[in-house]
């Protein structure tokens, strides 16, 4: 079973300071790593995955997170937000054998203030 | 760009009562999920469903519960008997195929109120 702990339920930044979202997980088998995010009356959509190969994934929009297999994290970062990158953002595993489940963090609310 | 959609986006019902939860996936997608939030908990998975079969399903997902793909188009999660405890939102994923390599498409939720 792998569970998902995100250590922070909100973080206030202002605009066009660096953010970072903060994501552990847990698991006795080897895992996928997902970030999602969610905007208000939307869907969850995929922002980053990281599969195999480079330990560094990056999403079209900026935001970057690092796979560390010794600490057992996934942080979510990004040098410079905009308003628009207010949302509630999650972290989510998968076992690599699964069809799909995802086990998923409690979410961390990111508000980006003027 | 194709969308994943639920209907309705709020259902109020009495307990006892039955419940069913419409998703319409993204038409050429072969895998469908179903996963809720409570208030203030995390997403948890309820089931995947793949070939008119559930191919994996959670300790939630109990008899009171069922899904199925009536139509080419339609995916649907029952509630045979809510609880007051289901009241949550609902969320519909799916995926063009197997395997975590696929990007799951979210819906934009059902928030179900059970009194």
């Amino acid at each position: 079973a792998q569970s998902v702990t995100q250590l922070d339920s909100q973080v206030p930044v202002f605009e066009e300071a660096p953010v970072e979202l903060r994501c552990n997980y847990s698991s006795s088998v080897s895992v996928y790593l997902f970030w999602y995010v969610q905007y208000p009356n939307q869907g969850l959509q995929l922002l980053l995955k990281y599969l195999s190969g480079s330990t560094l994934v990056e999403s079209i929009n900026g935001f970057e997170a690092e796979f560390n297999k010794s600490q057992t994290s996934f942080h979510l970062r990004k040098p410079s937000v905009h308003i628009s990158d207010t949302a509630e953002y999650f972290c989510a595993v998968s076992d690599t054998a699964s069809y799909g489940k995802l086990t998923f963090g409690q979410g961390t609310i990111l508000t980006v203030h003027p | 760009e194709p969308e994943v959609t639920q209907t309705p986006s709020h259902q109020v019902t009495q307990m006892g009562q039955e419940v069913i939860l419409r998703c319409v996936p993204i038409s050429n997608h072969l895998y469908f999920y179903w996963y809720r939030q409570i208030l203030g908990q995390k997403v948890e998975f309820l089931v995947s469903f793949y070939n008119n079969e559930i191919s994996e399903k959670s300790e939630i997902f109990d008899d009171q519960f069922s899904v199925e793909r009536p139509d080419g188009s339609n995916f649907t999660l029952k509630i045979r008997s809510t609880k007051l405890e289901d009241s949550a939102m609902y969320f519909c994923a799916s995926s063009r195929a197997a395997g975590n390599s696929y990007e799951q498409y979210f819906g934009p939720g059902t928030r179900l109120t059970v009194t």
